[in-house]
């Protein structure tokens, strides 16, 4: 099946830090979508990418979508104590048309910030 | 507006023993997806529905895991003779018909002892 690969595994930045995450795939993706995750909580949504090389901006967050529809990047600006978490990259299962498909998810990102 | 909400939170049972989670989505969204997520690891896809029906339940590891979804909203993943393996985060995520994007509930933390 499609696999995810994210790297690195884990960053510990002090805070204001830009931080640069990226995920890649052997196989292409039509969606690329980055999620959050708290501990004790689900993955929450922060931006969602749909064309190859779209670039779209959350707050100080931005993620492209490769050219080769087979990865995609995250960059955090100024990094401050809440972007702790871990990150992950996640797109449909499958070749999608448009519809909705269960997601496959990389390992994620784990975010330390040291004070 | 609510979101995604799981019941319940914390889940501890024996192992050979039945257990259901349920899950309530978004109002409106047609499509629920059931995920589980073991320590360290992403989110592993289960089974999807659309409205009432599965449309992919090829994630479902064995026969013991079964979910059901009988009026196209409310769904209860339904587990039989738990084993010791089974402990993970079960997540719950719903999306409007057609999209991509889809919106996950915090999960019920299952722990089979």
């Amino acid at each position: 099946g499609q696999q995810l690969n994210q790297s690195p595994q884990s960053m510990f930045i002090q805070e204001g830090e830009d931080v640069s995450m990226n995920c890649t795939s052997s196989s292409i993706f039509n969606t690329w979508l980055w999620y959050k995750q708290d501990p004790g909580e689900g993955p929450v949504l922060l931006i969602a990418l749909y064309k190859a090389g779209e670039l779209t901006s959350n707050g100080r967050l931005t993620a492209q979508f490769g050219i080769t529809r087979k990865d995609s990047f995250l960059n955090i600006s100024a990094s401050i104590p809440s972007d702790v978490g871990i990150y992950f990259c996640a797109g449909p299962a499958a070749y999608s048309g448009g519809g909705a498909d269960g997601l496959t998810f990389g390992k994620g990102t784990h975010l330390i910030i040291q004070p | 507006g609510a979101g995604v909400s799981q019941t319940p939170s914390n889940k501890v049972t024996e192992k050979g023993k039945y257990v259901e989670l349920r899950c309530d989505p978004i109002s409106g969204h047609t499509a629920l997806y059931w995920y589980r997520q073991s320590l360290g690891q992403g989110p592993e896809f289960l089974i999807y529905f659309q409205g009432t029906g599965a449309a992919d339940d090829s994630g479902l590891p064995n026969d013991r895991f079964f979910a059901v979804r009988p009026e196209g909203s409310v769904s209860t993943l339904k587990i039989q003779r738990t084993e010791r393996g089974d402990s993970a985060v079960y997540l719950c995520a719903s999306s409007p018909e057609g999209a991509e994007t889809q919106y996950f509930g915090p999960g019920t933390r299952l722990l089979v002892l």
